[in-house]
């Protein structure tokens, strides 16, 4: 069965420092997304990506992420300058259809430790 | 401001017995609503999911129930079996957003 892969597994960086989270999406899939869970709170969504460009963010998505789609399989998320409240699990998905709401698949996440 | 709210963090059901998961929400926009399931070290996975214009949807074992009155839904397994011990997040969107918004999940354990 096709799966959304996302690397690193875990990923720890010193605060303020860069950080990039890949993602390789389903290979026919046109829409991806990185949502994020912080340790004991609701997965939230953070922005949904369409034919290479941002189709909608969320208020936790500001100038410090970006997303880009660098070649035709990966997708990342970059954090420039990373806070300690950044601390989440990161889970790419992608979809064949912005609808299909029910066939968004999630990569196993990326845990991203700020010190 | 939690638009989905899953007030139970964790339940225990005995193999065999009906679990039932609750679910409730603000905002009467909400036009899709879903459940995903997640295990530990893996991402969501959708489980089964009911548009706003029904009341009941049913994928073998699983039924869900949407009481749009009382912004309500509920997600029943029956019976339930050991493999179903995991996380299970209640979600919702609008139908013209990309983003769904999740619960805080609740921990179901299926005792032996």
């Amino acid at each position: 069965e096709p799966e959304v892969t996302q690397t690193p597994s875990h990923q720890v960086t010193q605060m303020g420092q860069e950080v990039i989270l890949r993602c390789v999406p389903i290979s026919n899939h046109l829409y991806f997304y990185w949502y994020r869970q912080i340790l004991g709170q609701k997965v939230e969504f953070l922005v949904s990506f369409y034919n290479n460009e941002i189709s909608e963010k969320s208020e936790i998505f500001d100038d410090q992420f970006s997303v880009e789609r660098p070649d035709g399989s990966n997708f990342t998320l970059k954090i420039r300058s990373t806070k300690l409240e950044d601390s989440a699990m990161y889970f790419c998905a992608s979809s064949e259809a912005r609808s299909s709401k029910e066939k968004l698949f999630f990569g196993s996440g990326t845990q991203l430790s700020v010190l | 401001d939690q638009q989905v709210k899953q007030n139970s963090p964790s339940l225990s059901v005995q193999e065999g017995r009906i679990s039932i998961l609750n679910c409730d929400y603000t905002n009467s926009m909400f036009d899709y609503f879903l459940w995903y399931k997640k295990y530990p070290a893996e991402g969501p996975t959708f489980l089964i999911s009911i548009s706003s214009i029904k009341d009941k949807n049913e994928d073998g074992r699983f039924t869900v129930f949407l009481n749009k009155s009382a912004k309500h839904l509920s997600l029943h397994i029956v019976p339930s079996q050991p493999g179903d011990s995991a996380v299970y997040f209640c979600a919702a969107s609008e139908n013209r957003d990309d983003k769904i918004i999740f619960g805080k999940g609740t921990r179901l354990h299926i005792l032996p």
